[in-house]
């Protein structure tokens, strides 16, 4: 089956700075990659996403990239704030809207 | 836009009991709705994929005996913790989409601790 492996576990930068977190996953039939942010008890939260067809994608100060030869993918935040400060799940799948199998997460701490 | 929602939002039960979990689609009907497990401090596990008016269908190493799983409506899927222990403690986040194709949404999640 599919695994997902996310890096780093934990994160921090400083106000303003970017913050690149990054994931592999091994079924070469994933074709759906979503980005999760979550907050302490609280719901995942889409934030962005990518399907296989596209290499990159961008809304305001997030961006995604996937490389779908190397089975990798990418979360770019620029100009990060204290607000961004939360968990952040990627996750695989083999179509959009089927179940969703998570790395691991990491841990973005913004520091003001 | 789409609103799925869990109850109870946390509940404590003694071990041996049984617990159940709602997860409802507010706004849209549901054909299919995922039920996840995430332990604290670490991220979400798929447990099992509910269609309506059939079967789940379990990830392997989920109990289906253990965690009872009902979707007879299109907007109602429950999960029964049965025979609860302190090692079910978790956190169920249950997700439902209206179709193949469409994007699935998340229940607010369920804290549950078993003393």
């Amino acid at each position: 089956g599919e695994n997902v492996e996310q890096h780093p576990s934990t994160l921090s930068v400083q106000e303003g700075d970017s913050a690149v977190i990054k994931c592999t996953y091994s079924d070469s039939a994933s074709n759906y990659f979503p980005w999760y942010k979550q907050e302490l008890g609280k719901r995942p939260q889409l934030i962005i996403d990518i399907r296989s067809n596209v290499g990159e994608k961008k809304d305001q100060r997030i961006a995604v990239t996937l490389n779908k030869t190397a089975k990798h993918f990418s979360l770019h935040i620029t100009e990060t704030q204290p607000e961004d400060s939360a968990v952040y799940f990627c996750a695989a799948s083999r179509s959009y809207g089927n179940k969703l199998v998570f790395g691991a997460g990491t841990i973005l701490r913004v520091k003001s | 836009g789409a609103v799925v929602s869990q109850h109870p939002s946390w509940v404590i039960c003694k071990s041996g009991t049984s617990v159940k979990i709602e997860c409802r689609s507010l706004d849209f009907q549901a054909t299919t709705m995922f039920w996840y497990r995430q332990f604290p401090k670490q991220s979400l596990m798929l447990m099992a994929t509910s269609n309506e008016g059939s079967k789940a269908t379990y990830e392997q190493g989920v109990e289906k005996d253990k965690f009872l799983i009902n979707h007879a409506s299109l907007t109602l899927s429950t999960l029964t913790v049965t025979s609860a222990h302190p090692e079910d403690s978790s956190f169920y986040i249950c997700s439902a989409r209206r179709d193949t194709n469409t994007e699935a949404f998340f229940g607010q999640g369920t804290r549950l601790t078993v003393v």
